[in-house]
């Protein structure tokens, strides 16, 4: 059973500041996605990895793919206010098309 | 605004009844998917279907079930509600079976008193 682990969970950050945040898989994947939520509202898609070495970049966000050590990591860089939400990484296996979601990290921006 | 649609937004009902929660794709996509978020469970993957045909099942109780119509509209059924079920129910849909990205619907928040 696939199984995906974000951390942290929680992330306190003052605005200006940079930091990353973790995704970790257990079995064969052919693309990781990571999306926005903010509170009582949907999922926005943020980027769709597709292969090792994927590196995507939308603002202050930048994400990136390590298929073999099964590794994807959301890097902010001087984060701002309104990137405060919660950020779930999720994971599609090889085979069929149902997505893994992480426990999601609750990022907020303090000014 | 991803083109998916849910109805109704939010629900109220009591312990022991039946709801149904209902799904509309974005036009020209033929999967969809359901998917519940709770604070117990997170954001765990229900059931697939595609074109009409079951594609896909994951935990999802013996007590829901799902059906997706020839207008690919679907709906999602609970019944026998118990207080756990309270939850985000999204439904998100895609072009095709597997690999498409999914796009996700606004869900509908369930509440069971």
């Amino acid at each position: 059973e696939l199984k995906v682990e974000q951390n942290p969970l929680f992330l306190s950050m003052q605005e200006g500041k940079n930091y990353t945040i973790y995704c970790n898989y257990s079995t064969t994947s052919d693309r990781l996605y990571w999306y926005r939520q903010d509170p009582g509202k949907s999922l926005e898609s943020l980027f769709v990895l597709l292969s090792n070495g994927a590196v995507k970049q939308e603002g202050r966000l930048m994400a990136s793919l390590d298929t073999k050590a099964r590794l994807s990591t959301l890097h902010i860089t001087a984060a701002v206010h309104d990137l405060s939400a919660t950020y779930f990484c999720a994971v599609k296996e090889t085979s069929g098309s149902r997505l893994t979601f992480g426990e999601g990290t609750q990022l907020t921006v303090n000014p | 605004d991803s083109g998916v649609t849910q109805t109704p937004k939010h629900l109220i009902t009591a312990t022991g009844q039946r709801v149904t929660l209902r799904c509309s794709p974005r036009s020209g996509d033929l999967s969809v998917y359901w998917y519940q978020q709770s604070l117990d469970q997170g954001l765990q993957f229900l059931i697939q279907y595609y074109n009409g045909e079951e594609r896909a099942k994951g935990n999802i109780l013996e007590r829901f079930s799902a059906q997706q119509f020839p207008d690919l509209h679907s709906e999602l059924n609970l019944s026998s509600l118990e207080l756990g079920d309270s939850a985000l129910y999204f439904c998100a849909s895609s072009v095709g079976g597997a690999g498409y990205e999914q796009y996700f619907g606004p869900g509908t928040r369930l509440t069971v008193t």
